[in-house]
This record gives structure tokens, C-alpha cells and sequence, in this order.
């Protein structure tokens, strides 16, 4: 099994532009997590999907952020416009069923710097 | 409402030495609780988890975590230290269908 795969790992971008970061989950799996995390706010959860449904966005910090399901095996995550703000490491995880009971498989991140 | 207080932002002991990061945590009804570790540059992976089956519960890498209801602790152990534990640990708790509710971490120092 190949994991959750997060593309790019890296991004530097300048204020303003957009940003997307994509995420492939676990094949099977029907959860999907979005999270960002910082040495201020630590990990925080952003958006979560249940079989390609967002069922809580509660936690995106604005209209400049965005998150789509089309399908099972692939979601992102896009910011427009950037901000400095915005820097961080952005995590997308994966579960078998509702994740709050279950195990969450993790992404290695995408850590993204907006200058 | 659901709360993590990991104690200790930094914990450092000695290779060889018994390792104790402290989980509380706050729940209306029984919790699910957990213990990620994240590995420098590198996503959260999970450690072990408490289900309400056995109150001790064992994970991976010889780490072990009791749970303790009357002391709402979830406490994270293991023997002896070792150089490859270095490391961020996260507790969360969930006694929802989908949010798991996070600590702020607690990075290992370990010292040779």
C-alpha cells in the first residue's frame, strides 16, 4: 500500500498567488482530513469529507480557502490569494469509516512558504 | 465540550531511561483516546489507541499507554529510551463520530 500521497511536498510561492495541494488517499478508504499545522496554532483540522461529502468546514479560516472531493482517490486543498499568513505544513489523512474512531493514515505534508 | 492538556511541551531523558508523557483529557461520555507520534519532516502515524476494551494498551516500539478513568489520564510510557524515540507525540481524544480533538504535542528529547 502506497500510503496518502501529497503533491507537491514542497511549495514556495509569493503573496497573492494561488495555491493547490493535492492529496490521493488511501484506496478504500472513505474519510478524508485536512489539516494545517504551525508552531502557533499547532495541528488543526480544517475540513473533513465522508465519502466525498464535506460534512465539516468549520475549521477553514476564510473564503480564500477552498477544498474539493471530485472522487474517492483524490481531493485539494486551494488558497487564492496567498498570504504570508498562511505559511505552514498542510496534512491530508485518510480513515476506514467515520475517523474520529478510527485509525487516521497521514500524508508526509506539504510544506508551503508564502513570501 | 471535549479537551487534550498534554504536560510538557519539551520532555528530555536519557537513552536507557523510562519515558512519561502525560495525556489528560476531558469527555462527556466514554472516549476513544489515542497517541500519534510524528517523526521529524514527516506525517503523524499512530502509536496505539484505547477503544474501552483493555485500560492497558500496547502499541508499537514498546510504548504503552494506561488508561485511567477516575484520573481522566491517558498516559504514554516505555521502559527504556531509546535515540530513534526523538520525536513529537500527540494524544487526541474522540467520543464523536468523526473529530478527534489534539493536544498540542510533546517533543522527546533524548539525551546519550
Amino acid at each position: 500500500d502506497a500510503g496518502v500521497i501529497q503533491s507537491p511536498r514542497h511549495e514556495v510561492t509569493e503573496m497573492g498567488q494561488e495555491v493547490t495541494l493535492r492529496c490521493k488517499p488511501i484506496s478504500g478508504h472513505n474519510s478524508l482530513f485536512w489539516y494545517r499545522q504551525t508552531m502557533m496554532r499547532g495541528l488543526e483540522l480544517l475540513i473533513y469529507f465522508n465519502n466525498n461529502v464535506p460534512i465539516d468546514d468549520s475549521g477553514m479560516p476564510e473564503d480564500r480557502f477552498s477544498a474539493k472531493m471530485p472522487n474517492a482517490s483524490f481531493s485539494t486543498l486551494k488558497i487564492q490569494p496567498s498570504e504570508p499568513r498562511d505559511s505552514a505544513v498542510y496534512f491530508c489523512a485518510s480513515s476506514l469509516g467515520k475517523g474520529g474512531r478510527e485509525t487516521q493514515y497521514f500524508g508526509p505534508g506539504t510544506r508551503l512558504l508564502v513570501l | 465540550a471535549q479537551s487534550v492538556t498534554q504536560l510538557g511541551s519539551h520532555v528530555s531523558v536519557s537513552e536507557g531511561a523510562l519515558v512519561l508523557l502525560r495525556c489528560n483529557y476531558s469527555s462527556s461520555v466514554p472516549p476513544y483516546l489515542f497517541w500519534y507520534v510524528q517523526y521529524p519532516n514527516q506525517g503523524l502515524q499512530l502509536l496505539l489507541k484505547y477503544t474501552s476494551a483493555a485500560t492497558l494498551v500496547k502499541g508499537i516500539n514498546g510504548f504503552e499507554a494506561e488508561f485511567k478513568k477516575s484520573e481522566t489520564s491517558f498516559h504514554l510510557t516505555k521502559p527504556s529510551a531509546h535515540m530513534s524515540d526523538a520525536a513529537e507525540y500527540f494524544c487526541a481524544v474522540s467520543d464523536s463520530n468523526y473529530q478527534l480533538i489534539w493536544g498540542a504535542g510533546t517533543k522527546l528529547i533524548i539525551k546519550p
